[in-house]
């Protein structure tokens, strides 16, 4: 089974663009998490979709935002980017069970903002 | 809240040897699963092993296995025979059912030659 992709790599914006991040989780799974990974903070959570509704979502402004398709590829947004968005995104996959699912991770994302 | 703290920011162990990354979490659920994922420098996050709260029995993979101590709140993972391979940041998780997991800070290790 092919893996979890994420695409692009790496992007650079500048300060006040937005961005458009893209996921495509492992064939069968319905569950797709987006995390921001700084050096500082680790992983901070950002949104879960499942069957293209979110069921939770962490403590972001709403500038951060995302949404999931019939295929399950989520997408995720930011608007107005700020110097502190520079971060590596990364997007997991599950089947979306609860406490028991494992999740699996894309490579992330890199976003520099300038 | 849940909450997951790894207390040691950077470790380093010589190849061979063995070596614990530790874990303190706290939930109120009575029923959760436990992870510990390691991330090479590639990026690549992969799960290296998990553990159900209701299973009194500490999880092995190969080298890598638990020390699960639940009224503790304590998830401690041992590394041993350590390799150059097993050079990586190292997470621990919580997953209580709300959809979302916890992640501590990490733990930087470094196998050295």
């Amino acid at each position: 089974k092919a893996g979890v992709t994420q695409t692009p790599r790496y992007l650079i914006k500048t300060r006040g663009q937005q961005v458009t991040l893209s996921c495509s989780p492992i064939s069968g799974h319905r569950s797709v998490s987006w995390y921001q990974q700084t050096p500082g903070q680790g992983l901070q959570f950002l949104f879960e979709y499942f069957s293209e509704t979110q069921r939770n979502k962490g403590n972001f402004p709403g500038r951060f935002s995302g949404r999931q398709f019939s295929n399950s590829r989520s997408e995720m947004n930011v608007s107005t980017l700020e110097l502190g968005d520079s971060a590596l995104y990364l997007c997991a996959s599950s089947l979306g069970q609860g406490r028991a699912d494992t999740q699996y991770f894309g490579p992330g994302t890199r976003l520099t903002v300038l | 809240a849940q909450t997951v703290t790894q207390s040691q920011p950077e470790m380093s162990v010589q190849e061979a040897e063995t070596v614990t990354l530790s874990c303190t979490y706290d939930t109120s659920e009575n029923n959760y699963y436990l992870f510990w994922y390691k991330q090479p420098p590639s990026r690549q996050m992969i799960l290296v092993i998990r553990q159900e709260a209701y299973k009194q029995q500490n999880a092995t993979e190969n080298r890598f296995s638990v020390n699960f101590q639940k009224a503790a709140k304590s998830f401690s993972l041992k590394i041993s025979d350590s390799q150059l391979g097993d050079t990586a940041m190292y997470f621990c998780a919580s997953n209580s059912g709300t959809y979302k997991y916890i992640f501590g800070t990490g733990t930087r290790l470094k196998v050295l030659a």
